[in-house]
Protein backbone atom coordinates (compact mmCIF):
# COMPACT_ATOMS: atom_id res chain seq x y z
CA UNK A 1 0.00 0.00 0.00
CA UNK A 2 2.98 2.24 0.74
CA UNK A 3 4.70 1.69 -2.24
CA UNK A 4 5.62 4.08 -5.48
CA UNK A 5 6.33 2.26 -8.70
CA UNK A 6 8.69 4.89 -11.02
CA UNK A 7 9.57 4.06 -14.89
CA UNK A 8 11.51 3.98 -16.93
CA UNK A 9 14.44 3.11 -14.60
CA UNK A 10 17.00 5.15 -17.74
CA UNK A 11 15.90 7.17 -19.73
CA UNK A 12 18.03 9.06 -23.00
CA UNK A 13 17.36 11.97 -25.05
CA UNK A 14 18.28 14.90 -27.28
CA UNK A 15 19.19 18.22 -26.12
CA UNK A 16 15.78 20.13 -27.07
CA UNK A 17 13.63 17.09 -26.84
CA UNK A 18 10.90 15.99 -24.26
CA UNK A 19 11.59 13.36 -21.15
CA UNK A 20 8.83 12.03 -19.62
CA UNK A 21 8.72 10.13 -16.53
CA UNK A 22 6.45 8.28 -14.93
CA UNK A 23 5.09 7.12 -11.73
CA UNK A 24 2.09 4.89 -10.14
CA UNK A 25 1.31 4.85 -6.77
CA UNK A 26 -1.57 2.74 -4.66
CA UNK A 27 -2.27 3.75 -1.49
CA UNK A 28 -5.38 6.28 -1.50
CA UNK A 29 -4.16 7.99 1.17
CA UNK A 30 -1.46 9.91 -0.71
CA UNK A 31 -2.39 13.72 -1.32
CA UNK A 32 0.90 15.00 -1.95
CA UNK A 33 2.97 14.16 -4.81
CA UNK A 34 6.27 16.00 -4.77
CA UNK A 35 9.05 15.56 -7.67
CA UNK A 36 13.01 15.67 -6.82
CA UNK A 37 15.98 15.97 -8.83
CA UNK A 38 19.38 14.44 -7.59
CA UNK A 39 22.98 15.20 -8.83
CA UNK A 40 25.89 12.59 -7.80
CA UNK A 41 27.11 13.47 -4.24
CA UNK A 42 24.04 15.77 -3.14
CA UNK A 43 20.99 15.14 -1.84
CA UNK A 44 17.47 14.98 -3.49
CA UNK A 45 16.07 18.71 -4.08
CA UNK A 46 12.52 19.87 -5.13
CA UNK A 47 11.89 20.28 -8.07
CA UNK A 48 7.53 20.39 -8.47
CA UNK A 49 5.10 19.23 -6.14
CA UNK A 50 1.28 18.85 -7.32
CA UNK A 51 -1.89 17.91 -5.13
CA UNK A 52 -4.61 15.69 -6.34
CA UNK A 53 -7.16 17.99 -6.72
CA UNK A 54 -5.81 19.82 -10.51
CA UNK A 55 -4.70 17.76 -12.80
CA UNK A 56 -1.51 19.61 -13.99
CA UNK A 57 0.78 21.97 -12.54
CA UNK A 58 3.40 23.84 -14.32
CA UNK A 59 6.64 25.56 -13.61
CA UNK A 60 8.99 26.84 -16.10
CA UNK A 61 10.28 24.10 -18.46
CA UNK A 62 9.11 21.57 -15.98
CA UNK A 63 5.18 19.67 -15.73
CA UNK A 64 3.27 17.34 -13.67
CA UNK A 65 0.62 15.63 -14.84
CA UNK A 66 -1.81 13.75 -12.26
CA UNK A 67 -4.69 11.35 -12.99
CA UNK A 68 -6.39 10.49 -9.19
CA UNK A 69 -8.50 7.73 -10.96
CA UNK A 70 -5.89 5.78 -12.20
CA UNK A 71 -3.93 7.06 -9.84
CA UNK A 72 -0.97 7.95 -11.92
CA UNK A 73 1.20 10.94 -12.20
CA UNK A 74 4.24 12.23 -14.90
CA UNK A 75 6.66 14.81 -14.97
CA UNK A 76 7.26 15.87 -18.22
CA UNK A 77 10.25 18.11 -19.08
CA UNK A 78 10.30 20.20 -22.08
CA UNK A 79 13.21 21.29 -23.98
CA UNK A 80 15.54 19.34 -22.57
CA UNK A 81 19.26 20.29 -21.91
CA UNK A 82 22.56 18.38 -21.11
CA UNK A 83 22.51 20.22 -17.27
CA UNK A 84 19.29 18.23 -17.02
CA UNK A 85 21.41 15.04 -17.07
CA UNK A 86 20.03 13.77 -13.37
CA UNK A 87 18.37 10.97 -11.48
CA UNK A 88 14.91 11.79 -10.71
CA UNK A 89 12.16 10.55 -7.59
CA UNK A 90 8.43 11.02 -7.36
CA UNK A 91 7.63 10.60 -4.35
CA UNK A 92 4.19 10.64 -2.48
CA UNK A 93 2.91 11.42 1.70
CA UNK A 94 -0.19 11.11 3.33
CA UNK A 95 -2.07 13.51 5.05
CA UNK A 96 -3.18 13.28 8.96
CA UNK A 97 -1.23 11.63 11.79
CA UNK A 98 2.13 10.73 12.16
CA UNK A 99 2.39 9.99 8.11
CA UNK A 100 2.00 13.76 7.22
CA UNK A 101 5.65 14.46 5.89
CA UNK A 102 6.82 11.09 5.44
CA UNK A 103 7.94 10.40 2.27
CA UNK A 104 7.88 7.25 0.01
CA UNK A 105 9.96 7.51 -3.04
CA UNK A 106 9.97 5.92 -6.48
CA UNK A 107 12.95 3.71 -7.58
CA UNK A 108 14.37 6.76 -9.64
CA UNK A 109 14.64 7.22 -13.06
CA UNK A 110 18.52 8.56 -14.15
CA UNK A 111 18.44 10.76 -17.42
CA UNK A 112 20.76 11.69 -19.84
CA UNK A 113 20.34 14.54 -22.44
CA UNK A 114 23.03 14.40 -25.14
CA UNK A 115 23.72 17.91 -26.66
CA UNK B 1 21.64 29.14 7.86
CA UNK B 2 21.57 28.08 3.80
CA UNK B 3 20.49 24.59 4.58
CA UNK B 4 20.91 21.31 6.33
CA UNK B 5 24.27 20.12 7.30
CA UNK B 6 25.62 16.41 7.86
CA UNK B 7 28.70 15.56 9.01
CA UNK B 8 30.95 13.68 7.97
CA UNK B 9 30.44 13.58 4.32
CA UNK B 10 31.89 9.81 3.88
CA UNK B 11 32.53 7.37 6.76
CA UNK B 12 34.62 4.06 6.17
CA UNK B 13 34.23 1.46 9.01
CA UNK B 14 35.25 -1.90 9.65
CA UNK B 15 32.58 -4.07 10.30
CA UNK B 16 31.61 -4.68 14.32
CA UNK B 17 32.31 -1.12 14.50
CA UNK B 18 29.87 1.83 16.01
CA UNK B 19 29.62 4.71 13.26
CA UNK B 20 27.66 8.27 14.43
CA UNK B 21 26.53 10.71 12.35
CA UNK B 22 25.45 14.47 12.72
CA UNK B 23 22.53 16.30 11.15
CA UNK B 24 21.82 20.44 11.89
CA UNK B 25 18.98 21.25 10.21
CA UNK B 26 17.46 24.85 9.20
CA UNK B 27 16.99 26.73 12.20
CA UNK B 28 13.60 27.31 11.91
CA UNK B 29 12.45 23.54 11.29
CA UNK B 30 10.62 21.50 13.68
CA UNK B 31 10.88 18.64 11.62
CA UNK B 32 13.79 16.10 11.38
CA UNK B 33 13.67 13.28 9.03
CA UNK B 34 16.63 10.31 8.55
CA UNK B 35 16.07 8.58 5.08
CA UNK B 36 18.68 5.89 4.23
CA UNK B 37 19.24 5.02 0.52
CA UNK B 38 21.17 2.34 -1.30
CA UNK B 39 22.87 2.34 -4.75
CA UNK B 40 20.10 3.04 -7.58
CA UNK B 41 17.20 2.90 -5.13
CA UNK B 42 15.36 6.04 -4.25
CA UNK B 43 15.54 7.06 -0.14
CA UNK B 44 13.39 4.89 2.39
CA UNK B 45 12.17 6.33 5.09
CA UNK B 46 13.78 5.59 8.58
CA UNK B 47 12.86 7.57 11.62
CA UNK B 48 11.64 11.41 12.61
CA UNK B 49 11.33 13.78 14.80
CA UNK B 50 9.03 16.78 15.76
CA UNK B 51 11.12 18.37 18.00
CA UNK B 52 12.83 16.40 20.78
CA UNK B 53 10.22 13.81 20.54
CA UNK B 54 10.50 10.83 18.04
CA UNK B 55 7.38 10.14 16.28
CA UNK B 56 7.59 7.46 14.00
CA UNK B 57 10.33 4.46 13.22
CA UNK B 58 10.60 2.63 10.55
CA UNK B 59 10.69 -1.35 10.90
CA UNK B 60 14.20 -0.84 8.43
CA UNK B 61 15.56 0.46 11.93
CA UNK B 62 16.60 -2.35 13.90
CA UNK B 63 17.81 -2.33 17.30
CA UNK B 64 21.13 -1.65 16.26
CA UNK B 65 20.07 1.80 14.99
CA UNK B 66 19.19 4.77 17.04
CA UNK B 67 18.72 8.64 16.91
CA UNK B 68 18.20 11.36 18.83
CA UNK B 69 17.79 14.64 18.85
CA UNK B 70 18.55 16.50 21.89
CA UNK B 71 16.65 20.32 22.72
CA UNK B 72 14.92 19.88 19.34
CA UNK B 73 18.19 21.33 17.70
CA UNK B 74 20.61 18.79 15.72
CA UNK B 75 20.30 14.77 15.48
CA UNK B 76 22.59 12.51 15.90
CA UNK B 77 22.01 8.79 14.47
CA UNK B 78 23.94 5.91 15.31
CA UNK B 79 24.46 3.04 14.17
CA UNK B 80 25.95 0.15 16.54
CA UNK B 81 28.00 -3.33 15.26
CA UNK B 82 28.11 -2.02 12.01
CA UNK B 83 27.19 -4.78 9.03
CA UNK B 84 28.09 -4.61 5.61
CA UNK B 85 24.62 -4.21 4.76
CA UNK B 86 24.67 -1.04 6.30
CA UNK B 87 26.58 0.84 3.65
CA UNK B 88 24.50 3.11 2.35
CA UNK B 89 24.02 7.03 1.88
CA UNK B 90 22.24 8.62 5.01
CA UNK B 91 20.12 11.52 4.23
CA UNK B 92 18.90 13.90 6.44
CA UNK B 93 15.71 16.51 6.04
CA UNK B 94 14.08 19.38 7.84
CA UNK B 95 10.64 20.74 6.86
CA UNK B 96 8.53 23.13 9.44
CA UNK B 97 4.82 23.52 10.30
CA UNK B 98 2.78 20.05 9.87
CA UNK B 99 5.63 18.78 7.75
CA UNK B 100 5.67 19.35 4.41
CA UNK B 101 7.16 23.18 4.40
CA UNK B 102 10.55 23.87 3.25
CA UNK B 103 11.30 20.11 3.04
CA UNK B 104 15.21 20.38 3.01
CA UNK B 105 17.71 17.73 1.98
CA UNK B 106 20.83 17.28 3.15
CA UNK B 107 23.90 16.32 0.97
CA UNK B 108 23.94 12.72 3.22
CA UNK B 109 26.81 10.96 5.08
CA UNK B 110 28.19 8.20 3.07
CA UNK B 111 29.01 4.89 4.61
CA UNK B 112 30.91 2.16 3.67
CA UNK B 113 31.49 -0.79 5.68
CA UNK B 114 34.68 -2.98 4.85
Amino acid sequence: QQQVKQSPQSLIVQKGGISIINCAYENTAFDYFPWYQQFPGKGPALLIAIRPDVSEKKEGRFTISFNKSAKQFSLHIMDSQPGDSATYFCAASAAGGTSYGKLTFGQGTILTVHP
Amino acid sequence: DTGVSQDPRHKITKRGQNVTFRCDPISEHNRLYWYRQTLGQGPEFLTYFQNEAQLEKSRLLSDRFSAERPKGSFSTLEIQRTEQGDSAMYLCASSFGQGRRGYTFGSGTRLTVV
